[in-house]
């Protein structure tokens, strides 16, 4: 099954500091890619997705995210944080037909911003 | 403009007592999908529906029965929960095309005693 390793379980930046979250998959064919934000006591809300249309994906809230096949990376990045950044990230990817297409979630990244 | 409504949102049980969970979407979608999520254990695939009539085990499906009786509902049982079961879980939904996103529910806390 195709998978994601995100790599930290918490971060913590400054206000106004680069966000890097980092994600790495696993996939044996091209993969579709997903990072989704969670609020406390809340769903999960897709921040952007990689489905092969392009490399560099922009999402919403000023994040995004660039796939490199080399590296089997996609890491989500955001040049300045906001405290209203913080929350739970998510790193997914689609685990293959036969499952529905069901998407397969990393573990998750707490990202912390201080003033 | 409802989405992915799960109800209810709270509960709390005794071992070995039975519920269900339900999962209602609005939007029309083909694919339904249920989850727990698990303090540093990310979201596990319990069970999916690919359309009316039809469910399909995921991940972690032992412990639990789902049911997909109309297109909008998939219902999540629970026939004599565990303290294992403790979590939250979420519903999501999706078109069926293969690169579409899942719409997730605000989630369902279970405490199990």
């Amino acid at each position: 099954a195709q998978s994601v390793t995100q790599l930290g379980s918490h971060v913590s930046v400054s206000e106004g500091a680069l966000v890097l979250l980092r994600c790495n998959y696993s996939s044996s064919v091209p993969p579709y890619l997903f990072w989704y934000v969670q609020y406390p006591n809340q769903g999960l809300q897709l921040l952007l997705k990689y489905t092969s249309a392009a490399t560099l994906v922009k999402g919403i809230n000023g994040f995004e995210a660039e796939f490199k096949k080399s590296e089997t990376s996609f890491h989500l990045t955001k040049p300045s944080a906001h405290m209203s950044d913080a929350a739970e990230y998510f790193c997914a990817v689609t685990y293959s037909s036969n499952s529905g297409y069901a998407l397969n979630f990393g573990k998750g990244t707490s990202l912390l911003v201080t003033p | 403009n409802a989405g992915v409504t799960q109800t209810p949102k709270f509960r709390v049980l005794k071992t070995g007592q039975s519920m269900t969970l339900l999962c209602a979407q609005d939007m029309n979608h083909e694919y339904m999908y249920w989850y727990r999520q698990d303090p540093g254990m990310g979201l596990r695939l319990i069970h999916y529906s690919v359309g009316e009539g039809t469910t399909a085990k995921g991940e972690v499906p032992d412990g639990y029965n789902v049911s997909r009786l109309k297109k909008q509902n998939f219902l999540l049982g629970l026939e004599s929960a565990a303290p294992s079961q403790t979590s939250v879980y979420f519903c999501a939904s999706r078109i069926w095309e293969n690169t579409g996103e899942l719409f997730f529910g605000e989630g369902s806390r279970l405490t199990v005693l």
